[in-house]
């Protein structure tokens, strides 16, 4: 099972920075963080991923903490197509080619006008 | 390439019936995952290829699923018979190393009534 853990939901107001974050504290030195969201009835979408040093993309940035225990996906201008299911996910590795993903409930994300 | 395509995009079937979803992954892509999506369970991965050979399907409930990958363009989930609590969506999704983002296809509603 995915050991992550998120909150189940939260809100944004269109225009401003959300911010997400997720609790990853058993997290060991090879396993990489991955972001996908889920907008409704469609099949769940990558964001980012990152191992130790901060992401930016053009979706989003990824935020995590020196210890690796925690991270947080920021969007910085969150738009109402940014309403969606977030998965906050670690990467369960097994070898330098196979890697499985395993998603938690993730957080409800609803951006509001 | 016009991403991950699942056929059919919904099913209604009998109690009893064969059901078989379809998968043809992104050109190039060496990982294939098979995932199931419920209200109540969230998305459980089933089983995943790797280069056409299952790696593995510890996910998969029970045995009235099997799974095929015959060629590195085609993959087939069958349930045989179905039961109503086999209704979900079933999502294909493919990866070209496994480590990075995985493409998920847009799923196929299955209803077993």
């Amino acid at each position: 099972d995915a050991k992550t853990t998120q909150p189940p939901s939260m809100d944004c107001a269109e225009g401003r920075a959300a911010n997400l974050p997720c609790n990853h504290s058993t997290i060991s030195g090879n396993e990489y963080v991955y972001w996908y969201r889920q907008i409704h009835s469609q099949g769940p979408q990558y964001i980012i991923h990152g191992l130790k040093n901060n992401e930016t993309n053009e979706m989003a940035s990824l935020i995590i903490t020196e210890d690796r225990k925690s991270s947080t996906l920021i969007l910085p201008h969150a738009t109402l197509r940014d309403t969606a299911v977030y998965y906050c996910i670690v990467s369960r590795d097994r070898g330098s080619t196979l890697g499985r993903l395993y998603f938690g409930r993730g957080t409800q994300l609803t951006v509001w006008p | 390439d016009a991403g991950v395509i699942q056929s059919p995009r919904h099913e209604v079937t009998e109690m009893g019936q064969e059901v078989t979803l379809r998968c043809k992954p992104i050109s190039g892509h060496d990982y294939l995952f098979w995932y199931r999506q419920t209200m109540m369970r969230g998305l459980e991965l089933l089983i995943y290829f790797n280069n056409n050979v299952p790696i593995d399907d510890s996910g998969m409930p029970e045995d009235r699923f099997s799974a095929k990958m015959p060629n590195a363009s085609f993959s087939t989930l069958k349930i045989q018979p179905s039961e109503p609590r086999d209704s979900a969506v079933y999502f294909c999704a493919s990866s070209p190393t496994g480590l990075t983002e995985a493409f998920f296809g847009q799923g196929t509603r299955l209803t077993v009534v």
